[in-house]
């Protein structure tokens, strides 16, 4: 059966190392793969996407990696901080389906 | 507005009564879906609207959901017979049309419904 894993349910870092979550998944063959960010009582905010014949993508102090041999993608947020506080969710779509499916989520919390 | 707008964004219900979320999505977003979280879960898929093609029910729950988006704009999300398990925060989010931009989907703050 197709499953989307995120390797834990919860992370604590302390401010200014570096989070690395990490994205699981079995019997997809994703043409995307994006994660976003929820805060408490909100919708889920996009961040970043990397196609299937992207390695690695940058944005600010994110950087997410795709590796479509081990079927993982990780997300780091380096010199975190407080504010990064949040559950982080990828999704992806694979091949003709038309709606994106969603892992359950990395709770981050960024400790001052 | 900007954004994907919902409404209500609370409602508490009796069980057994019928109730109506709206979504208003992205003005020029043709594609309009419904998410269902419950409390510390993931995202699970109700259905999706592309233009006027047929859309997709496969998520739908049971036949106590229905869904309809008019002129290709905004959404109803129907829940009849409502029960407890159907407490849960919906969801709506629009985007471009498939294949345009990656099919990144803009969420609404979502319609937190509970079922008392």
């Amino acid at each position: 059966s197709q499953k989307i894993e995120q390797n834990s349910e919860a992370l604590n870092i302390q401010e200014g190392k570096t989070a690395t979550l990490t994205c699981n998944y079995t019997n997809y063959s994703p043409a995307y793969l994006q994660w976003y960010r929820q805060d408490p009582g909100r919708g889920p905010v996009f961040l970043l996407l990397i196609r299937e014949n992207e390695k690695e993508k940058r944005k600010e102090r994110l950087k997410v990696t795709f590796d479509t041999t081990l079927k993982q993608s990780l997300f780091h947020i380096t010199a975190s901080q407080p504010a990064d506080s949040a559950t982080y969710l990828c999704a992806l779509r694979s091949g003709s389906a038309r709606q994106l499916t969603f892992g359950s989520g990395t709770q981050l919390t960024v400790l001052p | 507005g900007a954004g994907v707008s919902q409404s209500p964004s609370n409602k508490v219900t009796e069980k057994g009564k019928d109730v109506e979320l709206r979504c208003d999505p992205i003005s020029g977003h043709t594609a309009l879906y419904w998410y269902r979280q419950s409390l510390g879960q993931g995202l699970e898929f109700l259905i999706y609207f592309q233009g006027n093609s047929a859309p997709d029910k496969s998520g739908l729950p049971s036949d106590r959901f229905s869904a309809e988006r008019t002129g290709g704009s905004v959404s109803t999300l129907t829940i009849q017979r409502t029960q407890q398990e159907d407490s849960a925060v919906y969801l709506c989010a629009s985007s471009l049309r498939q294949g345009e931009g990656g099919n990144t989907i803009y969420f609404g703050e979502g319609s937190w419904l509970t079922v008392v």
